[in-house]
């Protein structure tokens, strides 16, 4: 059974940090690995979307790198900046039946970036 | 983009709720979540070409419907308290790993 875990749950650091939010899954069996961004109560804006054949995808300051055989993605954001607070989700489309149509999530990390 | 009513929706236990999501235009697969507080979504189901294609681990009283022109609805019927949580859809061109993109999501409180 396909898990994701997202550590750290929470992260607060000062304006202008490089930072690094990870996260794991249990199958290497994935058609893709993505990364979201959610506001307070709000739905989710995707942010990149790495192929399994891909190992890493670049968007402004956010870099993202996937290593499959490992399970493990990291979400780079660099010079963070107070409007980078928000909740960080990962989820992979996992390959099988049993898992048609269905993004598999971890649990987020909560980013705090103060002026 | 992909729109959701109502925003927000206060019921009680042992009621029934219909959501609705307008998927973005040219779309034909749409993928419902349920987002309890602090957790990340957990997948109800996805409907494609008005079939459902995929189902999650929801028990029966969560069924849907999708129709042609591009709008779907979530159903949830025996209301429970903890059915109250952020409920997602996200529409997609095909019913295989393509980017999801998500409505702003409804907001169900169950008293």
């Amino acid at each position: 059974k396909q898990e994701v875990t997202q550590i750290p749950a929470a992260l607060s650091v000062p304006e202008g940090e490089n930072l690094v939010l990870n996260c794991s899954f249990t199958d290497s069996a994935i058609y893709n690995l993505q990364w979201f961004r959610q506001d307070p109560g709000k739905g989710l804006t995707s942010l990149l979307l790495i192929q399994s054949s891909q190992r890493e995808q670049t968007s402004g300051r956010l870099n993202a790198s996937l290593d499959k055989s490992s399970g493990r993605s990291t979400l780079y954001i660099a010079a963070s900046q107070p409007g980078d607070s928000a909740t960080y989700l990962c989820a992979v489309y996992a390959i099988g039946s049993s898992n048609t149509g269905k993004l598999i999530f971890g649990q987020g990390t909560t980013l705090q970036v103060k002026p | 983009g992909v729109t959701q009513s109502p925003t927000h929706l206060i019921k009680t236990r042992g009621q029934q709720v219909t959501l609705r999501c307008s998927s973005q235009s040219g779309h034909n697969t749409v993928s419902w979540y349920q987002q309890a507080l602090g957790q990340g979504p957990q997948f109800i189901f996805q409907y494609y070409r008005e079939e459902e294609n995929g189902r999650g681990n929801f028990p029966p009283r969560f069924s849907g419907l999708q129709f042609p022109n591009d709008s779907s609805e979530l159903n949830v019927n025996a209301l429970e308290l903890d059915d109250s949580a952020l409920y997602l859809c996200a529409s997609s061109i095909a019913g295989g790993p393509d980017t999801q993109y998500f409505g702003p999501g409804t907001r169900l409180t169950v008293l």
